[in-house]
């Protein structure tokens, strides 16, 4: 799986829309991004995955670039309950059929400011 | 509503004592993993299983073991606890095969602390 690379913190005022970056150049063809975030002492949830697609749910939109070589989350408007730990993944998907383990890194410090 | 849960959530230990973490999941998932988290390393992959009598070492797998019996349970032993063992612990499990979709499932943690 490609390696990411992510900022390590960043601030985002309440109500704003919070754009975390991740890089990934190294992606091949048939592997995703994943987005996980973690609140505070809590376990991981995921949040979002996308191949090549701009990606839209109900927490959160994915944008890739064209050439997969980055992405960004985005939280649309971002409330206090986001300030979290925010990782950002690469999986080989069905390359890596029956092989489902995630490699999780340091992944950006968000904080949302009142 | 299924679940995963980790028992215990706290404990404190000896250097040297034998210590199993249990972790316990009713989505029927194949899949389960051990990851343990310090500050500055985010989580690092322990053991993971895809399966009962499936189990595989992760990238920081030396002093510890696991066993899966069962589909719902894969407990984490400590053979012989250590200082550099002291962390908070997140068990996790996902879906198996279907080669596109890889949404683990997270317990709430177990932190350990080895005196």
């Amino acid at each position: 799986d490609a390696k990411t690379t992510q900022p390590p913190s960043m601030d985002c005022a309440e109500g704003r829309a919070a754009n975390l970056p991740c890089n990934h150049s190294t992606i091949s063809g048939n592997e995703y991004v994943y987005w996980y975030r973690q609140i505070h002492s809590q376990g991981p949830q995921y949040i979002i995955h996308g191949l090549k697609n701009n990606e839209t749910n109900e927490m959160a939109s994915l944008i890739i670039t064209e050439d997969r070589k980055s992405s960004t989350l985005i939280l649309p408007h971002a409330t206090l309950r986001d300030t979290a730990v925010y990782y950002c993944i690469v999986w080989g998907g069905i390359s890596n059929f029956g092989n489902e383990k995630l490699t999780f890194g340091t992944g950006t410090r968000l904080t949302i400011i009142p | 509503d299924a679940e995963i849960t980790q028992s215990p959530r706290h404990k404190i230990t000896e250097t040297g004592r034998q210590v199993t973490l249990a972790c316990h999941q009713t989505w029927n998932h194949n899949n389960m993993f051990w990851y343990r988290q310090d500050l500055g390393h985010g989580l690092r992959l322990i053991h993971y299983s895809y399966g009962v009598q499936d189990t595989n070492k992760g990238e920081v797998s030396d002093g510890y073991s696991v066993s899966r019996s069962n589909t719902e349970d894969l407990p984490l032993t400590l053979e012989s606890a250590a200082s550099s063992q002291t962390s908070v612990y997140f068990c996790a499990s996902s879906e198996s095969g279907t080669g596109y979709y890889n949404e683990q499932f997270f317990g709430p943690g177990t932190r350990l602390t080895v005196l």
